[in-house]
């Protein structure tokens, strides 16, 4: 079946910096995704989305970049915080008869050194 | 608003035990789901409902049932328990299934023994 991926796996950050996480997704039908933050022993927390029919997105200090043509999504966060150290997740969803069932990557660990 | 609140925190079962993992929200979201999350990957979909009475299966849903009485509570029930089960469980919900925003609940670690 379709999925979705990481190309980093961890990736690590000064505080203030900016960081960028990416994900790859396979399923060329998906229109729309979502990006998730998960905190030690707490569910995933939705961060932003996008439609498949914008290219960028953004939000408080994140933003969100789609590019239909390479099918790879990015996460952007702004002066990177402590507070900000958590797995991020790509989450896609097909649409059509699969409308509603999200299709989740592996994660990538964000840690922030102060 | 609670939002989305799961029972137990903290699970562990013998093989072949049966039990119900307990989910419930308060912000009348028709859209319901149950997710597991193993190690090192993301979470994958069990049993989804859109709305009371209806039910449907997600990507991963041998072993597992689930039902909709009521717009608050969607229980998942594991009928005989298996050591492949072992995982944190978690809920989520959305106001519909469409474009918007599913919010998790904190989730069940569950070990199958």
């Amino acid at each position: 079946g379709e999925s979705v991926g990481l190309h980093l796996p961890t990736l690590s950050v000064q505080e203030g910096d900016n960081s960028i996480i990416n994900c790859a997704y396979s399923n060329s039908a998906s229109d729309y995704f979502i990006w998730y933050k998960q905190e030690s022993g707490k569910g995933p927390q939705f961060i932003i989305d996008i439609r498949s029919n914008m290219d960028k997105r953004q939000g408080q200090r994140v933003t969100v970049l789609l590019n239909k043509t390479v099918k790879h999504l990015s996460l952007q966060i702004a002066a990177t915080q402590p507070g900000d150290s958590a797995v991020y997740f790509c989450a896609e969803n097909a649409g059509g008869t699969s409308y509603g069932k999200l299709t989740f990557g592996q994660g990538t660990i964000l840690t922030v050194h102060p | 608003n609670a939002g989305v609140t799961q029972t137990p925190k903290f699970q562990v079962l013998k093989t072949g035990q049966s039990m119900t993992l307990q989910c419930a929200q308060d912000m009348n979201h028709e859209y319901m789901s149950w997710y597991r999350q193993d190690p090192g990957m993301g979470l994958r979909l069990i049993h989804y409902s859109v709305g009371a009475g209806i039910t449907d299966q997600g990507e991963v849903p041998n072993g597992y049932n689930v039902s909709r009485s009521t717009t608050e509570d969607f229980p998942l029930r594991l009928l005989s328990a298996a050591p492949s089960q072992t995982s944190v469980y978690f809920c989520a919900s959305s106001y519909s299934k469409g474009y918007n925003e599913q919010f998790f609940g904190p989730g069940t670690r569950l070990t199958v023994l």
